[in-house]
């Protein structure tokens, strides 16, 4: 199997607090884990490539001092959302990368007030 | 215009019908494919991969054109549980890796 696992799957912070969101692969190593982000009704976008060891590498406009990536062993991933805003509410959902295929996490629905 | 085009849908159809989702993509590096679902608020899972050859898995059929940059979807006898988001993904290399990209995605809802 490929399991992964994504914590917590819900927050509520308030404006201007900083939001940690861990993505574990629980029964496989993964050197590679990716960051999505998904707004309702639209499809998910890539933030990031998370790489064990590494820096991640950010797509095109988002801001990397923003949300921040660690990705510091091969089963554990987390994204920091600093100084969250209203307009970071979202779903976040990571994925980890095994051989060809990515396997998902269930998501974390950010809710900043 | 989008890497991966769905139509959004929705697509209203009555139980036991037949449903077809269509997918264009652009990029014509693209390596694998892929049929992933996803309900209301929660991840997406894999439905299928997508194969030259084609491929079946019990209702679901999935083709690929790769000459036409085509990728469909065959839903036979649908049932109430199939009702969800149907997301076309493809699979390609960019910056000496791999990155999946995905459509907007095409709602279907079945009805009794």
């Amino acid at each position: 199997g490929a399991v992964v696992s994504q914590h917590p799957s819900r927050v509520i912070c308030k404006s201007g607090t900083s939001v940690k969101i861990e993505c574990r692969s629980l029964d496989f190593q993964a050197t590679t884990m990716f960051w999505y982000r998904q707004f309702p009704k639209q499809s998910l976008m890539l933030m990031a490539t998370s790489n064990e060891g590494s820096k991640a590498t950010y797509e095109q406009g988002v801001e990397k001092d923003k949300f921040l990536i660690n990705h510091a062993s091969l089963t554990l991933s987390t994204l920091t959302v600093t100084s969250a805003h209203p307009e970071d509410s979202s779903f976040y959902i990571c994925s980890a990368r095994k051989a060809y295929e990515q396997f998902f996490g269930p998501g974390t629905r950010l809710t900043v007030l | 215009r989008k890497e991966v085009e769905q139509d959004p849908g929705p697509f209203n159809v009555p139980e036991g019908a037949t449903v077809a989702f269509n997918c264009t993509y652009s990029n014509s590096a693209s390596q694998s494919f892929f049929w992933y679902r996803q309900d209301c608020r929660k991840e997406p899972k894999l439905l299928m991969s997508v194969y030259s050859s084609g491929n079946e898995d019990g209702r679901f059929t999935a083709q690929l054109n790769r000459a036409s940059q085509y990728i469909s979807l065959l839903i036979r006898d649908s049932k109430l549980s199939d009702s969800a988001t149907y997301l076309c993904v493809v699979n390609r290399p960019t910056s000496g890796t791999y990155k999946y990209i995905f459509g907007t995605g095409t709602r279907l809802k079945v009805l009794a």
